[in-house]
């Protein structure tokens, strides 16, 4: 049980938009910044957003991440073939003193 | 550029130790805080611990602490992760990768990752 709570999975056509969301609490997203992953399969995973909404340069601004309250979400637009894979939030829990992620999301581009 | 290269994983008896090395290349190692990740077959992420630049800062997973041990040469540009009294639950590929914020530990902005190397508990 993830102290980040994901969807399992998430899926919608090439060209379409997704959103997937990661809950937590006040001791984690809703007083630390947010991050998210890629992971393709069989690789290590990519950072696509760090601080809630910013992009590392090369990542494309078809990603974007905003956080509200002890709630973010990671919007995909444009959807592609290449952007199948597994996506993961992090945070820092103050109350845990530990970094904790969501237990992932399983997107599919039908 | 980064490079992160882990090494030291492989098949090990519950009970027993080993331990992970991760070479760093391409930046000022002694300024970043590091990271270890693991990922166990099939599952998410779980993030194991975190020393800072300096040494001066460790964090710990509650299900780690008291049998893994991170630690960093900055001379050298490596980090370690002595890994003791292995359980079968600890089998899992394990990541090394470096703070993006600099001496902030308590961040998960993890900009680059090793490509990790695996390790299987089991007699």
């Amino acid at each position: 049980q993830s102290v980040l709570t994901q969807p399992p999975s998430v899926s919608a056509a090439p060209g379409q938009n997704v959103t997937i969301s990661c809950s937590g609490s006040r001791s984690n997203i809703g007083n630390n910044y947010v991050s998210w992953y890629q992971q393709l399969p069989g690789t290590a995973p990519k950072l696509l957003i760090y601080d809630n909404n910013k992009r590392p340069s090369g990542i494309p601004d078809r990603f974007s991440g905003s956080k509200s309250g002890s709630s973010a979400t990671l919007d995909i637009t444009g959807l592609q073939t290449g952007d199948e894979a597994d996506y993961f939030c992090g945070t820092w829990d103050t109350s845990l003193s530990a970094v904790v992620f969501g237990g992932g999301t399983n997107l599919t581009v039908l | 550029q980064v490079r992160l290269v882990e090494s030291g994983g492989g098949v090990v008896q519950p009970g027993r130790s080993l331990r992970l090395s991760c070479a760093a290349s391409g930046f000022t190692f002694s300024s970043y805080g590091m990271n270890w990740v693991r990922q166990a077959p099939g599952k998410g992420l779980e993030w194991v611990a975190v020393i800072s630049h300096d040494e001066n800062n460790r964090y710990y997973v509650d299900s780690v602490k008291g049998r893994f041990t991170i630690s960093r040469d900055n001379s050298n540009n490596t980090l370690y992760l002595q890994v003791n009294s292995l359980r079968a639950e600890d089998t899992a590929i394990y990541y090394c990768a470096k703070s993006g914020h600099g001496k902030k530990v308590t961040t998960t902005n993890f900009d680059y990752w090793g490509q990790g190397t695996l390790v299987t508990v089991s007699s």
